[in-house]
């Protein structure tokens, strides 16, 4: 089992440039979430997923898109990336009856300049 | 809606206790307790539902008081291993998501 992974672990992006980030679960959960964490603000909500195919927005949405076309990926999009995205993202996944038990991934430290 | 953690941060030596605060100015029905170590991903701690039971996990315990509006987290005799951030999580609108606080640093020193 293992777990939630995401790909990359690193990345520097270039202002302008796009990218997908990939998170992957493998526990069957229905809930599936997207948080940025940077220093001092702790972990914010980008947009989550209740199930496949559909997605809301979380606190933070602005410059993101998500999709979720299967169960067990969720992915985050940056269109036009720019410096104010650099972050440490965390892909998150929970159960129907135990949303609150969220299981994160390792994390990708995206850096854009 | 984020709700609010106190102190910031904490440094304690091995075997002292500490007292970790989150309050909401919004109804809360459930609070979530996560911790963070150092280059790691959040881990789940436990949830406190509308009705004040105290949780525990090893020897960190908390509880909830609904008319107040607020959490705390208590660790009691704290290990080198009890380092890192602490967050709390609320329930949001959505009634799927958690609004996470902006955490508290507890740093154990031998």
């Amino acid at each position: 089992n293992a777990g939630v992974t995401q790909t990359p672990k690193f990345r520097v992006l270039k202002t302008g440039q796009s990218m997908t980030l990939l998170c992957a679960q493998d526990m069957n959960h229905e809930y599936m979430y997207w948080y940025r964490q940077d220093p001092g603000m702790g972990l914010r909500l980008i947009h989550y997923s209740v199930g496949e195919g559909t997605t809301a927005k979380g606190e933070v949405p602005d410059g993101y898109n998500v999709s979720r076309l299967k169960k067990q990926n969720f992915l985050l999009g940056l269109e036009s990336a720019a410096p104010s995205q650099t972050s440490v993202y965390f892909c998150a996944s929970s159960e129907l009856s135990r949303f609150y038990e969220q299981y994160f991934g390792p994390g990708t430290r995206l850096t854009v300049t | 809606q984020q709700p609010v953690q106190s102190p910031q941060a904490v440094i304690l030596r091995e075997g002292e206790d500490a007292v970790i605060n989150c309050s909401s100015s919004k109804a809360l029905y459930s609070v979530h307790w996560y911790r963070q170590k150092h280059g790691e991903a959040p881990v789940f701690l436990m949830i406190l539902l509308k009705g004040g039971e105290q949780k525990g996990h090893e020897k960190i315990s908390a509880s909830f008081n609904e008319k107040k509006q607020q959490s705390s987290l208590y660790l009691t005799a704290s290990q080198l291993s009890y380092s890192g951030t602490y967050f709390c999580g609320t329930g949001s609108n959505s009634g799927y998501a958690l609004n996470f606080g902006k955490g508290t640093s507890l740093l154990v020193t031998p």
